[in-house]
């Protein structure tokens, strides 16, 4: 069974203090890993897809890394408008549907 | 603003309750989704139709009914529903079923009293 965790359930950061969230994911193939951003009150917004181990993706203050069991979201220097819940998303190479990981909550105080 | 729109934003009903969503997308996409997230669980799928068509029904209740008329527009019809429903109700698009990059609505929260 496709399976995808998050860690930290939640992160408190200081205003400019860089840090990594984590999704490990479990797939027989992997056809893509997604990041999704999801603020209070409202649907998650798509960031980044990644399709093969190596590849990154920026996206100013954010950038996600891939490998063959796990992505990272690194944060630069983040500001309290970064702040929201992070989801990451795996769809295998054998179906459509994705498969969400529960999310990790992010504080940015400044 | 966000292409896909979901009416109501807020729903409170009662056990005994018929209700509707609405989710409509304005992107030109040809699969639409009905997701369930409630608090610290991922979101589930619930449903997703391609080209108006039911693909996929991912062991929903029959409380849950939904409803493609055409591509643009999707309904979740609600009744009999129960507490442990209460969630956040996101429809979501995407260009083809399967296709990356999701485009999510607001989400419609819904409290079963």
């Amino acid at each position: 069974e496709d399976q995808v965790t998050q860690s930290p359930e939640a992160l408190r950061l200081q205003e400019g203090e860089s840090s990594s969230l984590n999704c490990s994911y479990t797939v027989s193939g992997l056809r893509g890993l997604f990041w999704y951003r999801q603020d209070p009150g409202k649907g998650p917004e798509f960031l980044f897809t990644l399709y093969s181990a190596g590849e990154e993706k920026e996206k100013e203050r954010l950038k996600a890394t891939l490998t063959k069991k796990e992505s990272f979201l690194h944060i630069t220097a983040p500001k309290p408008e970064d702040s929201a819940t992070y989801l990451c998303a795996v769809q295998a190479d054998y179906g459509q549907n994705f498969v969400f990981g529960p999310g990790t909550r992010l504080s940015v105080l400044p | 603003e966000t292409g896909v729109t979901q009416t109501p934003r807020h729903l409170v009903m009662g056990m005994t309750n018929k209700k509707s969503l609405k989710c409509e997308q304005h992107l030109g996409h040809n699969a639409m989704y009905w997701y369930k997230q409630s608090a610290k669980k991922p979101l589930e799928l619930m449903f997703v139709y391609s080209l108006e068509e039911r693909v996929e029904n991912n062991s929903v209740p029959s409380r849950f009914s939904p409803e493609c008329p055409n591509s643009s527009h999707l309904f979740l019809h609600l009744h009999t529903l129960q507490p442990e429903d209460s969630a956040l109700y996101l429809c979501a698009s995407s260009q083809d079923w399967g296709g990356a990059g999701y485009t999510f609505g607001s989400g419609t929260r819904l409290t079963v009293v």
